[in-house]
């Protein structure tokens, strides 16, 4: 069994549309990061959080320490918020800060 | 801002042949991560570097290597190249503010043919 378990793996969305993307990890872990990937391989980082919730702009990040569950929300969804967004959880057993269990991602694409 | 900045950012080579990927931290950091995507697979960490030291590490195949050098750029050194390293090889560096961020390059993409 995969550490880390994204769904929805594909999500299409009409413009405007709410969206939620889930991430549920089964180790322990010390922070977790929401990260997104474009079609032509840049990555960029989205969130870190370790414990509640964080905002940045339209973007949403939770996280659930207790249930090993994080969120990402994309409010007034645009047709350029489409990307893979990528759970990454720190387990307590990586030895540095970069040392990440990453999710399959969830490809996004956001219809006009 | 932070960055990073990779070279080459594509490079095609033969089975066991030598690559050597290079990542140049903007400022420089003392820290950097590498990471490796297949073809339709999630990233995986490779190691990781801390004042030119190993500080991790993770599925970096025997046959690989790295560094990190005095004026703090880093280099993955790949040797008896397989079919299977074809991969986009991300370094990535902390951001200097307590965040948590993570700055990564472009990636560069390795072919083995």
């Amino acid at each position: 069994k995969n550490e880390v378990e994204q769904s929805p793996q594909n999500l299409t969305a009409q413009e405007g549309e709410f969206i939620t993307i889930n991430c549920s990890y089964s180790v322990g872990i010390s922070a977790l990061h929401w990260l997104q990937q474009h079609p032509g391989g840049g990555i960029v980082s989205l969130f870190m959080l370790s414990s509640g919730k964080k905002k940045h702009g339209r973007l949403i990040a939770t996280i659930n320490i207790q249930e090993k569950h994080s969120s990402l929300h994309i409010t007034a969804s645009h047709p350029r918020d489409s990307a893979v967004y990528i759970c990454a959880p720190h387990p307590y057993y990586g030895g540095s800060q970069g040392n990440l269990i990453f999710g399959k991602g969830t490809k996004l694409s956001v219809k006009p | 801002a932070a960055g990073v900045i990779q070279s080459p950012r594509h490079l095609i080579k033969e089975k066991r042949e030598t690559a050597t990927l290079k990542c140049y931290p903007i400022p420089r950091h003392d820290t950097v991560y590498w990471y490796q995507q297949g073809p339709g697979q999630d990233p995986q960490f490779l190691i990781s570097f801390y004042e030119k030291m190993q500080s991790d590490k993770g599925s970096i195949p025997d046959r690989f290597s790295a560094q990190q050098f005095s004026d703090y750029h880093s280099e993955l050194n790949m040797s008896s190249l397989e079919l299977g390293d074809s991969a986009l090889y991300f370094c990535a560096i902390p951001g200097h503010s307590n965040t948590g961020e993570l700055f990564f390059g472009e990636g560069s993409r390795l072919t083995v043919l």
